[in-house]
């Protein structure tokens, strides 16, 4: 199976900054299959990011994802109140699916 | 608006059975493929079963192949998850998602029903 590692675990930043997560693969993600789900508490997940770098439909524009192959990353251009989360990448290239462990996002 | 409501979650003993529904709405139902996805108390999000539009293919992750059984009645938009022998480990929200028509990826998720396997 595709093992997906995120990292940082835990990302502490201000609102309006930066942050830059990482999902990287065990094997590479065929055709970029890549997604990427935001999880607020006690929420499900949403859909963010499909296709490695294309927006889910009314998400915000400061969200980008890219990469290819085993590295992918998640930008967040400008946080919002809102964006202080968990976020995950999952592939949709090979079989079984697979979710990496998640990045917290919270405010320092 | 797509919609999506689980249902059947609960308490169950060690090498019980439950069965979990999900009613969507808001789409054509037998067009998408449809997954359970479930998430242990505090922990990541774990892929658990799969099923084509039309019903006739199925896939399972490995920890709950032999025990678990997929299945919708697309004349009712119902999605089932049919749970056998649960374990400990299975305890856990299960959210049902509809896979994107462009992969399998999830663009929309329920708001999960609590499955609590205990003795």
């Amino acid at each position: 199976e595709n093992v997906l590692t995120q990292s940082p675990g835990t990302l502490s930043l201000s609102p309006g900054g930066r942050a830059t997560l990482s999902c990287r693969a065990s094997q590479s993600v065929s055709s970029s299959y890549l997604a990427w789900y935001q999880q607020r508490p006690g929420q499900a997940p949403r859909l963010l990011i499909y296709g490695a770098s294309s927006r889910a439909t009314g998400i915000p524009d400061r969200f980008s994802g890219s990469g290819s192959g085993t590295d992918f990353t998640l930008t967040i251009s400008r946080l919002e109140p809102e964006d202080f989360a968990v976020y995950y990448c999952q592939q949709y290239g090979s079989s079984p699916l697979t979710f990496g462990g998640g990045t917290k996002v919270e405010i320092k | 608006e797509v919609h999506l409501v689980e249902s059947g979650g609960g308490f169950v003993q060690p090498g019980g059975s439950l069965r979990l529904s999900c009613a969507a709405s808001g789409f054509t139902f037998t067009s998408y493929a449809m997954s359970w996805v479930r998430q242990a108390p505090g922990k990541g999000l774990e892929w658990v079963s799969g099923i084509s539009g039309n019903g006739e293919s199925t896939y399972y992750a490995d920890s709950v192949k032999g025990r678990f059984t997929i299945s919708r009645d697309n004349s009712k938009n119902t999605l089932y998850l049919q749970m056998n022998s649960l374990r400990a480990e299975d305890t856990a929200v299960y959210y049902c998602a509809k896979v994107n028509s462009a992969g399998w990826h999830f663009d929309y998720w329920g708001q999960g029903t609590l499955v609590t396997v205990s003795s």
